[in-house]
């Protein structure tokens, strides 16, 4: 069975960077696109960027180029999402999903990591 | 403002049949295929439509999504009380070189 399992909940100061992590299995994690959705406190869903384990290609929402960094490391199956410096804006709910094609659907996602930015 | 559009709110009485409307552009619904997302309060989406019209495995034959131009449409028949839910649909755009989600309908079954 194909399984995203996400890393848990966090709590972070502003300023402080953060790495969450997404760890698959059941399926060949090379081969696939695996993409990253926001959803901030009772809003809808926004596409983050995605990524190709196999050569890394990595694509990034204007809305969050530069801001965040997409990356994956095959030899754990596992994508990450991670912040250099968090604002309290970036508080929400963040899934990962697999994705069929970098501009086709998302069949299998993650439960979601919960992220608060609070001084 | 997401850049696809959805009715915020919409709603059916158990039995009754629902529609869903997503209105694009050129640049996304217009050239590219729409998939359609069902959230349960407090869970993970869901992947309900997909390439406008397909249906994944296990989802229910009453539910069925169709595509127009720079329009879609996912329509709930037989509706139930477990098919109360947020429905997103989302499509690539061409121009941003992204995938574009409507903002949500969330659906209320009475």
């Amino acid at each position: 069975d194909v399984q995203l399992v996400q890393s848990g909940a966090e709590v972070k100061k502003p300023g402080e960077s953060l790495k969450i992590s997404c760890s698959t299995s059941g399926y060949r994690f090379a081969s696939n696109w695996i993409g990253w959705v926001r959803q901030m406190p009772g809003k809808g869903l926004e596409w983050m960027g995605i990524i190709f384990p196999g050569d890394s290609d990595t694509r990034y929402s204007p809305s969050f180029q530069g801001h965040v960094l997409i990356s994956a490391d095959n030899s754990i199956s596992t994508a990450y999402l991670q912040w250099d410096s968090l604002k309290a804006s970036d508080s929400a709910i963040y899934f990962c999903a697999r994705g069929v094609g970098m501009t086709g659907w998302f069949d299998f996602w993650g439960r979601g990591t919960r992220v608060t930015v609070s001084s | 403002q997401s850049v696809l559009t959805q009715a915020p709110s919409a709603s059916g009485t158990p039995g009754q049949s629902v529609t869903i409307s997503c209105s694009g552009s050129s640049s996304n619904i217009g050239s590219n295929s729409v998939n359609w997302y069902q959230q349960l309060s407090g869970t993970a989406p869901k992947l309900l439509i997909y390439r406008n019209n397909q249906r994944p495995s296990g989802v229910p034959d009453r539910i069925s999504g169709s595509k127009s131009g720079t329009s879609a449409s996912l329509a709930i028949s037989g509706l139930q009380s477990e098919d109360e839910a947020d429905y997103y649909c989302a499509a690539w755009d061409d121009s941003l070189n992204g995938v574009v989600f409507g903002g949500g309908t969330k659906l209320t079954v009475l």
